[in-house]
């Protein structure tokens, strides 16, 4: 079974537009991580979250973990071309410190 | 959906010998496979990407002759570690994409023990 839901799968926005991923997990994540995928390239890690409301901005995009720390959306303010892309969230579910991955939600951004 | 496997899941080794670790893609044809580093509790590191039949292409400050990285074929990638110290230590995930997706599907991880 998937133990971390992602969604959307895709996602199309008109650019200028905002936008949400929501990563969920029925178990507590000691660590959530977000990542981004270029494509034909390797991971670019984006933020880690690991407090209950935890909440962490970079440049357009900012990241938020839930109080009871089981969900974390990614949420992209006024949407470019650039931000085009898979994004992935991994967590850390054992608090081993390995992680586990969503199946990736995949960005277009129509000019 | 799309799986990759790893071989072997877990692996103690002795300080200098050398540590095989393969990548599998089971049941598609993965042109570039990916080579990830987790530090306990942190992000992970892309290492190498791997380029099937073409030499990896290493990120800066991964030691090409430290991570010997091979893509012979289209369903297998290896990733050694040669004269493993201590400081190897850590849990290497690699990822295939393949065919019509772009999408990366992960290997369940080695966690890589050097005493």
């Amino acid at each position: 079974s998937q133990e971390l839901e992602q969604s959307p799968q895709s996602l199309i926005v008109q650019e200028g537009k905002n936008l949400t991923i929501n990563c969920t997990s029925s178990k507590t994540l000691y660590g959530l991580y977000w990542y981004k995928q270029k494509y034909g390239e390797g991971l670019i890690f984006l933020m880690m979250l690991q407090k209950g409301g935890e909440e962490k901005s970079h440049e357009k995009i900012t990241a938020k973990l839930d109080e009871k720390k089981q969900q974390s959306s990614l949420h992209i303010t006024a949407s470019q071309p650039s931000h085009a892309g898979i994004y992935l969230c991994g967590a850390d579910i054992r608090s081993q410190g390995n992680l586990i991955f969503g199946k990736g939600t995949k960005l277009s951004v129509k000019p | 959906g799309a799986v990759v496997s790893q071989h072997p899941s877990w692996v103690i080794c002795k300080s200098g010998t050398s540590v095989k670790i393969e990548c599998r893609s089971l049941d598609f044809q993965a042109t570039t496979m990916f080579w990830y580093r987790q530090f306990p509790k942190q992000s992970l590191m892309l290492m190498a990407t791997s380029n099937e039949g073409s030499k990896a292409t290493y990120e800066q400050g991964v030691e090409k002759d430290k991570f010997l990285i091979n893509h012979a074929s289209l369903t297998l990638s290896t990733l050694t570690v040669t004269s493993a110290h201590p400081e190897d230590s850590s849990f290497y995930i690699c990822s295939a994409t393949g065919g019509y997706t772009d999408t990366q599907y992960f290997g369940p991880g080695t966690r890589l023990t050097v005493l």
